[in-house]
């Protein structure tokens, strides 16, 4: 079965190190997101890609960056950790979409970062 | 950036109980969606709605789309504990476009 995996699930870092989160997904899906999710927040986006080669700023993107070079993976990358970071990050795709039926989404489970 | 607003934010109510979730925004989508979320996972899509006034059923849960677009209700009939879980509407615009998603409501079903 097609999916959307994150890898590592869990992480406790060091602040200042660099971080990198990996997403991959067999959908071939043209449409990946990173979110992040904090307690009274909801799920804010960091960034997303419509495509390969293509990538775009979300609203909290700040101190991360993403890389699309292939359909099926979107790395999202902390350039130096901070505590404010610490978070859950959920990587998503989603087919290019049909203004009719909407946009639907697929998470993956997401992965548990400490900053320490 | 469009807000979504979620209410309430946390529930907690008897199993058998009726409960409705609201989701409100003072922007207009073309799309509203409601995801659940189990503690450990990631969101999971339970219905689009696209139309304003379009009302959809998934067995006893029941959706509706305000007409302006801007807001959508999350109905539950006789909840079970199976239901507990965190909801979050989600808004659209356009087939490519990015979600906003809302605040999420954290709804606990007691046996």
């Amino acid at each position: 079965d097609a999916e959307i995996t994150q890898s590592p699930r869990h992480k406790i870092t060091e602040t200042g190190r660099q971080v990198t989160l990996a997403c991959h997904q067999t959908w071939n899906h043209n449409n990946m997101f990173w979110y992040r999710q904090d307690l009274g927040h909801g799920l804010r986006l960091i960034h997303y890609s419509y495509g390969v080669h293509d990538t775009n700023k979300g609203e909290v993107s700040d101190g991360y960056s993403v890389s699309r070079s292939n359909t099926e993976d979107l790395p999202l990358t902390l350039e130096s950790a901070a505590s404010s970071q610490t978070s859950v990050y959920f990587c998503a795709s989603s087919p290019t979409g049909q203004r009719s039926s909407g946009n639907t989404i697929y998470f993956g489970e997401g992965s548990w970062l400490t900053v320490v | 950036t469009q807000l979504l607003e979620q209410s309430p934010q946390f529930l907690s109510i008897q199993e058998g109980e009726n409960l409705t979730v609201y989701c409100n925004s003072s922007s207009v989508f073309s799309s509203l969606q409601w995801y659940r979320q189990e503690p450990g996972e990631g969101p999971v899509l339970l219905v689009t709605v696209v139309t304003g006034g379009e009302v959809k059923k998934l067995k006893r849960l029941t959706f509706q789309f305000g007409d302006a677009r801007k807001d959508s209700s999350l109905h539950i009939t006789a909840a079970q504990t199976g239901d507990t879980g965190l909801y979050l509407c989600a808004g659209g615009r356009g087939g490519n476009e990015k979600l906003t998603f809302g605040t999420g409501t954290r709804l606990t079903i007691i046996p």
